[in-house]
């Protein structure tokens, strides 16, 4: 298994431009979450979908962040404009599990991320 | 509002000596709490849990001991070698109702074995 997949590992942009960071989960799981960390504020949730549905997404900074994920196998962050204070590497993580689901695994394996880097 | 906390924020142990790292919570409708280890350039990766019907969980070299009437949860990492250098994040979560797998996670700390 390829493990979750995160494009691109590095994006570097001026301030006002479009960022799209993508993650493809783990095949057969079907939450998806989007995590930014860094040293000032640790690891924050975003948002998280559930069979692609978006269940929570408190975490996201403000309306110049959105999320979609238009089938099981493939999500997008997007920002826009982008600001310096967006810094941060952006994690995507899945797991198995949720209401309909008898088993769940609870573990959330995550990809390796997206340096993000705002000028 | 950070519902799990994290401490130290950083440590610096010897070769061979014991780390512990502590985390508290405050929702008791939690019922899972796992610990992830991340490395430099990578993302976190689960390293051991617990579940609160235990009061403790070994895998090797890895402790977790759970306190539920304190509400506290420790790592404890035994004859700590310089691979274990890396940050540590404990974590909490509510398995059942509508949150559906979210988990909360402390600050972490940032753990340095000096050979």
């Amino acid at each position: 298994d390829a493990g979750v997949i995160q494009s691109p590992r590095h994006e570097v942009t001026e301030m006002g431009q479009e960022v799209t960071l993508r993650c493809k989960p783990i095949s057969g799981h079907n939450s998806l979450f989007w995590y930014r960390q860094t040293m000032m504020r640790g690891l924050e949730l975003l948002i998280y979908f559930n069979n692609n549905v978006p269940i929570d997404d408190s975490g996201m900074p403000e309306d110049r962040f959105s999320a979609k994920m238009p089938n099981a196998s493939f999500s997008t962050l997007k920002i826009q404009p982008s600001e310096p204070r967006d810094s941060a590497v952006y994690f995507c993580a899945s797991s198995f599990g949720g209401l309909a689901s008898i088993a769940y695994s609870y573990e959330q394996y995550f990809g390796p991320g997206t340096r993000l880097t705002v000028t | 509002q950070q519902q799990v906390k994290q401490s130290p924020q950083s440590l610096i142990v010897q070769k061979g000596g014991i780390s512990i790292i502590n985390c508290a919570y405050e929702n008791t409708a939690f019922d899972y709490f796992p610990w992830y280890q991340q490395f430099p350039g990578k993302g976190p990766a689960l390293l051991i849990a617990i579940r609160p019907d235990v009061s403790e969980k070994k895998e090797g070299r890895f402790t977790i001991s759970f306190n539920k009437s304190a509400k506290q949860f420790s790592l404890h990492i035994m004859d700590s070698q310089p691979g274990d250098s890396a940050t540590y994040f404990c974590a909490a979560m509510r398995s059942g109702g509508s949150t559906l797998g979210r988990l909360y996670f402390g600050r972490g700390t940032q753990l340095t074995v000096w050979p």
